[in-house]
C-alpha cells in the first residue's frame, strides 16, 4: 500500500491530454514539493517535473504538472507513442522522514 | 555527462549480506546527496536509503532499518549500500540516485543492479 495514490492506469489516443493523478497526505504532498519520473522498461526513471511544476531542462514542455492542497497531478498534452511508460509521482514525507512515492501509473497510446 | 554506475549484484541466499557500490562521474559529487531506490518485479519504486553530501545525515524506511547501511567516499565519488539479513522480499533491482543537496528530487539515476534473495 503506497503512501502516495495513483491510478494503475490511464490512456488516450495520439495527440490527445491524459491527466495522472497522485494523491497524498499533510505529511507529504500537503507540505512538499512534489516530482514526477518516468520510467520505461529496462532503463533508468528520469525526471520530468519537479518543485510541483518545474520542467529540467530537455523535457519537452507537452508534459506539465500542479499541486493543490494535498493533490498533485501530471498533464501530457499532444500524446506521442514514446510517451508509452510508467509515471511515479514522489515527495518527502515529514512524518515518516523519507521519500514516498506512487505506485506508478502505466500509461498507454491506443 | 553525469554517470553513475552501479555494480555488486546477484544472486544471494536469505540471511546473507551483500554490498553494492555506485561509481559516480559528471557532476560534483561532494555536494550531491545520495540516495538508493529499488523496484522489486512488477512492483513500483520504493527509496530505500538517503546519505547527506557530507555524510552526517542518514534515513532508511522502517522496511530495511536497521538492516541496511548507507555510505559514502567523497575523494573515490563512490555510494556504497550495506545490505545484511537479506529477504526474499529485497530482491529487486537497485538504482543509486544523486539529489542537488535539499532539492527534494531525483535529479541523476544509474541504470541500476539487480539483487536476487533466493534459496
Amino acid at each position: 500500500q503506497s503512501v502516495l495514490t495513483q491510478p494503475p492506469s490511464a490512456s488516450g489516443t495520439p495527440g490527445q491530454r491524459v491527466s495522472v493523478s497522485c494523491s497524498g497526505s499533510s505529511s507529504n504532498i500537503g507540505s512538499e514539493s512534489v516530482s514526477w519520473y518516468q520510467h520505461l522498461p529496462g532503463t533508468a526513471p528520469k525526471v520530468l517535473i519537479y518543485s510541483n511544476n518545474q520542467r529540467p531542462s530537455g523535457v519537452p514542455d507537452r508534459f506539465s504538472g500542479s499541486k493543490s492542497g494535498t493533490s498533485a497531478s501530471l498533464a501530457i498534452s499532444g500524446l506521442q507513442s514514446e510517451d508509452e511508460a510508467d509515471y511515479y509521482c514522489a515527495a518527502w514525507d515529514d512524518s515518516l522522514k523519507g521519500y514516498v512515492f506512487g505506485a506508478g501509473t502505466k500509461v498507454t497510446v491506443l | 555527462q553525469v554517470q553513475l554506475v552501479e555494480s555488486g549484484g546477484g544472486v544471494v541466499q536469505p540471511g546473507t549480506s551483500l554490498r553494492l557500490s555506485c561509481a559516480a562521474s559528471g557532476f560534483t559529487f561532494g555536494t550531491y546527496a545520495m540516495h538508493w531506490v529499488r523496484q522489486a518485479p512488477g512492483k513500483g519504486l520504493e527509496w530505500v536509503a538517503s546519505i547527506w553530501f557530507d555524510g552526517s545525515r542518514k534515513d532508511f524506511p522502517a522496511s530495511v532499518k536497521g538492516r541496511f547501511t548507507i555510505s559514502r567516499d567523497n575523494s573515490k565519488n563512490m555510494l556504497y549500500l550495506q545490505m545484511s539479513s537479506l529477504r526474499a522480499e529485497d530482491t529487486a533491482v537497485y538504482y543509486c540516485v544523486g539529489e542537488r543537496m535539499h532539492a527534494r528530487f531525483f535529479d541523476y539515476w544509474g541504470q541500476g543492479t539487480l539483487v536476487t534473495v533466493s534459496s
